[in-house]
């Protein structure tokens, strides 16, 4: 199947810095990208769609001002986090959908650990 | 919101098939069914999806009911490394997946 990647896969920082994750499509181009969140033994958490091209669709209760999404190339998607929280220290996923794919599944990155101070 | 339930928890012994049930009784027409998996601290990995017709890979078998509300993942030889936690999605319109709670599949030696 097809890979996509992370980085950083662990980021510890401290309270009100901001954090960027990127999450990159190695080897198809990926017109929409998707983030979630995961809590401890907890599901994943939908947090927005990543458009190429245009500003990215958020989910219900998700601050688009605290959780920026660019989707500058069809191969890149970032996720900052700013000004970072306790409460923010989640496992934070993301996945990116081949348009040329037969069967649209997505394929997961393998997750960065944000730990917040 | 997910559209699917499932067991949270379930224990299969070595070597037998292990059946995962799921929910989707709100499904739609054009919807598709999806099945993941979680090891821990990984991405979720792709195992199979459907519509309406029954697919196998080499993974597992996928047993979708003809009325669509249900299904099933088989996993046909269980083994240690198919502890998991299996997901059942139903997809969105826009492509977005909405994950339930999902099974905690543990397989036992």
């Amino acid at each position: 199947g097809a890979v996509v990647s992370q980085h950083p896969s662990r980021v510890i920082c401290k309270s009100g810095t901001s954090v960027k994750i990127e999450c990159r499509s190695l080897d198809f181009q990926a017109t929409t990208m998707f983030w979630y969140r995961q809590f401890p033994k907890q599901s994943l958490m939908l947090m927005a769609t990543s458009n190429e091209g245009s500003k990215a669709t958020y989910e219900q209760g998700v601050e688009k001002d605290k959780f920026l999404i660019n989707h500058a190339s069809l191969t890149l998607s970032t996720l900052t986090v700013t000004s970072a929280h306790p409460e923010d220290s989640s496992f934070y996923i993301c996945s990116a959908r081949d348009p040329q794919g037969a069967y649209n599944e997505q394929f997961f990155g393998p997750g960065t650990r944000l730990t917040v101070l | 919101d997910a559209k699917t339930t499932q067991p949270t928890s379930m224990d299969c012994a070595e070597g037998r098939a292990a059946n995962l049930p799921c929910n989707h009784s709100t499904i739609s027409g054009n919807e598709y069914v999806y099945w993941y998996r979680q090891i821990h601290s990984q991405g979720p990995q792709y195992i199979i999806h459907g519509l309406k017709n029954n697919e196998t890979n080499e993974m597992a078998s996928l047993i979708i009911t003809e009325d669509r509300k249900s299904s099933t993942l088989i996993l046909p030889h269980a083994t240690l490394r198919d502890t998991a936690v299996y997901y059942c999605i139903v997809r969105g319109y826009r492509n977005q997946f909405y994950f339930g709670t999902g099974t905690s599949l543990t397989v036992i030696p």
